[in-house]
């Protein structure tokens, strides 16, 4: 079955800190994945996926078929990073979310 | 280009009532999708549709109906309303291959 699992429920760093957010999947053939962002009271939206291998807001995540993995990471964090994140791997279809993950910079 | 609207934002409903949550996009995407939120639980899989005529179950139908007779529309049923349904929905959607999903604002809804 297609699974996501965020291990962390609370990640808590100061400003400044650098921030990785792990995300493990499991799907049989080659997902789609991608990292969304909850700011408070907003909608999800979507921060970045791996077939674009880009850089949003100074967050990257590279995909490890070998581990099954794609952590995301911030070499700084900023007290607005502050939010739920969420990792989603897409297949068979579906579009299915991990636990998320809550992100709590202090200054 | 409003995206993806769900309507209400917020319902109150007493236990055995039902009602439908609404969803619409205007970007003619195909695949679309409910989900309710919990607290700490992330985002569950309701129902799905792949385009107009077509929908699937997720990882937690029970108690929901779904169609899909539009490609802009996918309303969410809840014949009888239970407690445990007490959650935000939110609807999604995106084009088929190009990934990224577009989500709505939300309902949060409490049943009481």
């Amino acid at each position: 079955a297609q699974r996501v699992t965020q291990p962390e429920k609370l990640l808590s760093v100061f400003k400044g800190a650098p921030v990785e957010l792990k995300c493990n999947y499991s799907y049989s053939g080659s997902p789609e994945l991608f990292w969304y962002v909850q700011y408070s009271r907003q909608r999800l939206q979507l921060l970045l996926r791996h077939i674009s291998r880009e850089s949003i807001k100074g967050f990257t995540a590279d995909l490890n078929k070998g581990e099954t993995s794609f952590h995301l990471k911030k070499p700084f964090a900023q007290e607005e990073d502050s939010a739920m994140y969420y990792c989603a791997s897409g297949g068979y279809n579906k579009l299915i979310f991990g636990a998320g993950t809550r992100l709590a910079v202090h200054p | 280009n409003a995206g993806v609207t769900q309507t209400p934002k917020f319902r109150i409903l007493k236990i055995g009532q039902s009602m439908t949550l609404q969803c619409t996009q205007d970007m003619n995407h195909n695949y679309m999708y409910w989900y309710r939120q919990d607290p700490g639980m992330g985002l569950k899989l309701i129902y799905y549709s792949v385009g107009a005529g077509i929908t699937d179950k997720g990882e937690v139908p029970n108690g929901y109906n779904v169609s899909r007779s539009t490609t802009e529309d996918f309303p969410l049923r809840l014949e009888l309303a239970a407690p445990s349904q007490t959650s935000v929905y939110f609807c999604a959607s995106r084009l088929q291959g190009e990934g990224p999903a577009f989500f709505g604002q939300g309902t949060r809804l409490t049943v009481v």
